[in-house]
């Protein structure tokens, strides 16, 4: 089956700063990486995603790559603010339009960014 | 608001006894999949229902099953109940043919 790692477990930036979170995967047929974000206590929720016929996605200030040779996605905040502080989590997955979809996830970054 | 709503939000069991999650998903949303969060870790795909029917599992045993009703609500059992099952559980929802997931707030399991 599918097997996401994710780096760093935990990144602490200054605000205004960038960020970046590594993700690799294992099985070539995934097609979809979304990113969550997960606020203390609160639901994961996707910010943005990439689907496998795509190299690079941008919306604001957070942007994703992907580089589906070596099976790696990265997310990319820029000016950071402290409200982007939470967990991220990248996930991989293949077919969400099948009805049999499912989606496996790093472990997760806590990302703080200090004032 | 996704109106993915997962009830209850807390409880506490003993090793051994059984627990029914529920979940009401957002209207429309054919598919619905339950995910279980351990502490410090990522959710871990449980299973997946589409039209009241199975059509994915996880890594999980049979002790964990499930149940998906016509009028988007849905339920995780849990029997025999292990340490090792004290988690958050999430239930996430998505229209039929997309890939976002919506999830609800979760439930937090603790088995003593």
């Amino acid at each position: 089956g599918e097997n996401v790692e994710q780096h760093p477990s935990t990144l602490s930036v200054q605000e205004g700063d960038s960020a970046v979170i590594k993700c690799t995967y294992s099985d070539s047929a995934s097609n979809y990486f979304p990113w969550y974000k997960q606020e203390l206590g609160k639901r994961p929720q996707l910010i943005i995603d990439i689907r496998s016929n795509v190299g690079e996605k941008k919306d604001q200030r957070i942007a994703v790559t992907l580089n589906k040779t070596a099976k790696h996605f990265s997310l990319h905040i820029t000016e950071t603010q402290p409200e982007d502080s939470a967990v991220y989590f990248c996930a991989a997955g293949k077919g969400p339009e099948s009805s049999n979809y499912k989606l496996t996830f790093g472990k997760g970054t806590l990302l703080t960014v200090n004032p | 608001e996704t109106g993915v709503t997962q009830s209850p939000t807390h409880l506490i069991k003993t090793r051994g006894q059984q627990v029914t999650l529920r979940c009401s998903s957002q209207s429309g949303h054919n598919t619905v999949s339950w995910y279980q969060q351990a502490l410090g870790q990522g959710p871990q795909f449980i299973f997946q229902y589409y039209r009241e029917e199975e059509n994915g599992r996880g890594n999980f045993p049979p002790r964990f099953s499930g149940l998906q009703f016509p009028n988007y609500s849905s339920e995780l059992n849990v029997n025999a109940l292990e340490l090792d099952d004290s988690a958050l559980y999430l239930c996430a929802s998505r229209p039929t043919g997309t890939g976002e997931l919506f999830f609800g707030e979760g439930s937090r399991l603790t088995v003593l």
